[in-house]
């Protein structure tokens, strides 16, 4: 069974700049998590889907972050004006949404904002 | 509101060797879920292991167990016969139940380097 995969897997940006990163689940999984993780840190939720649906964006800082799940599968994440404060790992991952409560990550895009 | 706390930044041991990690959270809600994760040099984070808050029985999985103790609100993993691959970032982790949200509160994790 394949894993989460993410890409790009690092980017490095001048502040002011946007940048997008992706998110394929596991197949079947339908809720769908992007966190960041800044160095030396554990990862703090973003926002999560189930489905296409959003269910918690209240730590996405809307200004600049938007998440979109328009199938239900693939997500993307985007940060419309970088700014230095956003250098961190973004990490996806999925789960299923009953049962099993563990959700399993993908290896992260690693964002460098200069 | 919840949080998750992990005191010991890093820890050394040697290889074989038995090594506990500390773990503390809050919560008001009466059924909650505790994990903890693994995070190697790589980056890539691994799910290791789980455990219900209504299950008294620590759980275990190959050479990881949970040391639960609910009065306390901890939630220690052990690992016994530590391998130099044991080497990486240990994460707690806790999600509750009742609240109906999925989110996973993640503590700051412990840096654990096991020595030849």
């Amino acid at each position: 069974e394949a894993g989460v995969t993410q890409s790009p897997r690092y980017a490095v940006l001048q502040e002011g700049q946007a940048v997008s990163f992706w998110c394929d689940p596991i197949s079947g999984h339908d809720t769908l998590y992007w966190y960041q993780q800044p160095r030396d840190q554990g990862p703090q939720l973003l926002v999560y889907f189930r489905d296409e649906a959003v269910i918690d964006n209240s730590q996405l800082p809307s200004d600049r972050f938007s998440a979109v799940r328009p199938k239900g599968t693939n997500s993307t994440l985007k940060i419309q004006s970088a700014k230095q404060g956003d250098t961190a790992t973004y990490l996806c991952a999925s789960s299923t949404g009953t049962g099993v409560y563990e959700q399993y990550f993908g290896p992260g895009t690693r964002l460098t904002v200069l | 509101a919840q949080k998750v706390t992990q005191t010991q930044t890093s820890i050394s041991v040697m290889e074989k060797t038995t090594v506990t990690m500390d773990c503390v959270y809050e919560t008001q809600d009466s059924s909650y879920f505790l994990f903890w994760y693994k995070q190697t040099a790589s980056g890539e984070i691994v799910f290791l292991i789980r455990q219900d808050s209504y299950k008294k029985e620590n759980a275990t999985v190959g050479h990881y167990s949970l040391n639960f103790q609910k009065p306390k609100s901890s939630i220690g993993l052990i690992i016994t016969a530590t391998q130099i691959e044991d080497s990486a970032v240990y994460f707690c982790a806790m999600r509750e139940g009742s609240s109906g949200s999925w989110q996973l509160i993640f503590g700051s994790g412990t840096q654990l380097t096991v020595m030849p």
